[in-house]
C-alpha cells in the first residue's frame, strides 16, 4: 500500500490558520488524497479529498503540490473543536476494493 | 441520506466469551462495507473487508470472523474472545460503483475483554 507521513503532533491557536502537511512520495497517478479526523472516542469524520487541483469545502482545503508527493491539509480559523487526530490517507485506485490504509496520524492541539 | 449505525457502543465480556458486533447502513445499495480496529493510542488497522452478500475477505490473522448476510448488514463475531481482542471496533462503508468516494464510519464500539 502507498504509504503517507504526517508529523506526529501539532499545535495551534484559537482562530489562527492550521497547516497540516503529509508526505507521500510514492503516490500514484490515480490514488487519491484523503484527509479524515477523529474525535476522541469517536469514529473518523471524512474531511476532503482531491486528486490533482486544490479544493476547497466548508471543512477545510486541501493544497496538493504539483508533483502529487506532498498535500496540506488547511483549518482556515482553528477551533476548540477541531482538535482531533487527523488522518492523511492515500485511497488507491485499481482493484484494492475501496480500502483505506491508515496510519498514525497528527494530533492537533489547540490553545484557546 | 445515508447513515451508519453500529451498536453496542460499549461492552465488557470475559475471556472466552462469544462476541457479535452489528452494524448497519441506510440511504445505499451494495456498497464496500469495512470493519477496523483501534487497538490503543491511534491507528486504525482494517480487519475485513466486504464488496458483497457472503464475500469476505480478511487482512490479518486472528480470533475474528466476519459475515454479510444482507446487502447492508456487516457483522464481526468471535467465538472465544481473548484479553487481546479489546479495542475500539469501527464498521465503515464506502460506495466505489462512483470513481471516487469519502469513507463513512459508524461511532464505534468500545470492547474490554475482562
Amino acid at each position: 500500500d502507498a504509504k503517507t507521513t504526517q508529523p506526529n503532533s501539532m499545535e495551534s491557536n484559537e482562530e489562527e490558520p492550521v497547516h497540516l502537511p503529509c508526505n507521500h512520495s510514492t503516490i500514484s497517478g490515480t490514488d487519491y488524497i484523503h484527509w479524515y479526523r477523529q474525535l476522541p472516542s469517536q469514529g473518523p469524520e471524512y474531511v476532503i479529498h482531491g486528486l490533482t487541483s486544490n479544493v476547497n469545502n466548508r471543512m477545510a482545503s486541501l493544497a496538493i503540490a504539483e508533483d502529487r508527493k506532498s498535500s496540506t491539509l488547511i483549518l482556515h480559523r482553528a477551533t476548540l473543536r477541531d482538535a482531533a487526530v487527523y488522518y492523511c490517507i492515500l485511497a488507491v485506485g485499481g482493484t484494492s476494493y475501496g480500502k483505506l490504509t491508515f496510519g498514525q496520524g497528527t494530533i492537533l492541539t489547540v490553545h484557546p | 441520506s445515508q447513515t451508519i449505525h453500529q451498536w453496542p457502543a460499549t461492552l465488557v465480556q470475559p475471556v472466552g466469551s462469544p462476541l457479535s458486533l452489528e452494524c448497519t447502513v441506510e440511504g445505499t445499495s451494495n456498497p464496500n462495507l469495512y470493519w477496523y480496529r483501534q487497538a490503543a493510542g491511534r491507528g486504525l488497522q482494517l480487519l475485513f473487508y466486504s464488496v458483497g452478500i457472503g464475500q469476505i475477505s480478511s487482512e490479518v490473522p486472528q480470533n475474528l470472523s466476519a459475515s454479510r448476510p444482507q446487502d447492508r448488514q456487516f457483522i464481526l463475531s468471535s467465538k472465544k474472545l481473548l484479553l487481546s481482542d479489546s479495542g475500539f471496533y469501527l464498521c465503515a462503508w464506502r460506495e466505489v460503483s462512483r470513481s471516487n468516494t469519502e469513507a463513512f464510519f459508524g461511532q464505534g464500539t468500545r470492547l474490554t475483554v475482562v
